[in-house]
């Protein structure tokens, strides 16, 4: 079965501080990929990353830099310099299969409020 | 640009109306579609999953005589709530994908407001 937990359910933080998002996710399938997702108060899902099981790089995309270790099945994701328009809830997903055409599991979310 | 089209965007209706929301994929042939509700402050939930020309995979404690999904073509999905109750009220989303290996792609979602 296919879990995702995000333990973290709110996280409030000033502007320009760093924060870290926790995922950790449960597959018994080898193959499997992971996401992270935004969702503003508007309510559609805004993309943020995808990363296979096969590649553990670490991904840093401006602010955003997301950390994936297998060996504590966990993908956690960081803002840098926290802004305003940060604020959203954060989803972390797992979707299996080799051609990500499986449903995906979401976990239950962090709101992430960024003060001024 | 979106290539996941969802339609209409917000639905205020009353109670016992049948509510038909449209999922379209406007680049990708979408084999597969699935169809998520999201409650208030909660996470997103599968209902179901469809794949073109075949019957709709419903998950455990999901109605499939209440949530009809119909997957008729490689860029449609059609979910109706039939005679939709208060207790229906929420955000559902759709997805779409093919075997290729795209990301899935969202749609921006439908609120639905049952009074």
């Amino acid at each position: 079965a296919q879990k995702v937990t995000q333990a973290q359910t709110e996280i409030s933080v000033v502007e320009k501080e760093d924060v870290t998002l926790d995922c950790v996710y449960e597959t018994r399938d080898t193959t499997y990929y992971l996401f992270w997702y935004k969702q503003p108060p508007s309510g559609e899902l805004v993309f943020l990353i995808r990363r296979n099981s096969f590649d553990e790089q670490n991904e840093i995309s401006g602010r955003y830099s997301w950390n994936f270790q297998k060996s504590t099945s966990s993908f956690n994701f960081t803002i840098t310099a926290s802004q305003v328009v940060d604020s959203a809830v954060y989803f972390c997903a797992l979707s299996t299969g080799p051609y990500n055409n499986n449903d995906m599991r979401f976990g239950a979310g962090t709101r992430l409020t960024v003060k001024p | 640009g979106a290539v996941v089209s969802q339609h209409p965007s917000w639905v205020i209706c009353k109670s016992g109306t049948s509510v038909k929301i449209e999922c379209r994929s406007l680049d990708f042939q979408a084999t597969t579609m699935f169809w998520y509700r999201q409650f208030p402050k909660q996470s997103l939930m599968l209902m179901a999953t469809s794949n073109e020309g075949s019957k709709a995979t419903y998950e455990q404690g999901v109605e499939k005589d209440k949530f009809l999904i119909n997957h008729a073509s490689l860029t449609l999905s059609t979910l109706t709530v039939t005679s939709a109750h208060p207790e229906d009220s929420s955000f559902y989303i759709c997805s779409a994908t093919d075997p290729t290996g795209k990301p899935q792609h969202f749609g921006d979602g439908t609120r639905l407001s049952i009074l």
